[in-house]
């Protein structure tokens, strides 16, 4: 499969515990996103990478939120001391940097804070 | 602020029909539209829309841009209950290339 994949496809964890969610994008791509969807909503833009570079975060980033792709390659997300607000399928596309190139979407994580 | 507004949010139908999705933006650095299908899991890429007026078609689905007016339909023609699925229109913004998502339409094809 040549698609992007995340891991794990579902994580449930007590509020307050720490989760890390993994991002492979697909292997050209040099740009990658992350995005938060919750019921009955669109995808909300979380950050972005071009290469191992963090280039831009939401303002819906809290600082219990960070992001790293420190190879340029695959990309973690991770959240502390979660809260149920936090529940949410995370969403992990990428695309390529040149021209108008659509972004490929993974399966994403869903996560439940209990 | 960026805004996406999807109308209607929800729509049924049956097979056969023929419906018509809208998607109005105002976004800032404004660089394309894009359209993706979303049955459950990950958004499914349609289309990319760049230029106004130049209608884009695959098979059933047509979409169109009009920059001018700062929106854009998606047409599905002889609906299938494959075509169930949430909608999603999505402009594209500034250098990163970050899409700003609308609510969806959320569209369920009776046989």
């Amino acid at each position: 499969d040549t698609g992007v994949s995340q891991d794990p496809r579902h994580k449930i964890t007590k509020r307050g515990q720490n989760v890390t969610f993994r991002c492979d994008p697909i292997s050209e791509h040099n740009r990658l996103y992350w995005y938060r969807q919750t019921l009955g909503q669109g995808p909300e833009f979380l950050t972005y990478f071009q290469n191992e570079a963090q280039l831009e975060k939401s303002r819906l980033l809290s600082d219990r939120f960070s992001a790293e792709r420190p190879k340029g390659s695959f990309s973690t997300l991770e959240i502390q001391r979660t809260e149920q607000g936090d529940s949410a399928m995370y969403l992990c596309a990428s695309s390529f940097r040149q021209g108008h190139s659509p972004l490929h979407f993974g399966n994403g994580t869903r996560l439940t804070v209990t | 602020e960026d805004k996406v507004v999807q109308s209607p949010l929800s729509l049924v139908v049956h097979e056969g029909d023929t419906v018509t999705l809208n998607c109005s933006y105002e976004v800032t650095n404004f660089r394309s539209l894009l359209w993706y299908k979303q049955e459950k899991k990950a958004p499914t890429f349609l289309f990319m829309l760049t230029s106004s007026g130049i209608e884009k078609k695959s098979g059933r689905l047509s979409s169109i841009l009009d920059k001018k007016e700062l929106f854009s339909i998606l047409n599905i023609t002889a609906t299938q209950t494959g075509d169930s699925a949430v909608y999603l229109c999505a402009p594209r913004s500034g250098n990163t290339g970050k899409l700003i998502f609308g609510q969806g339409t959320t569209l369920q094809v009776k046989p």
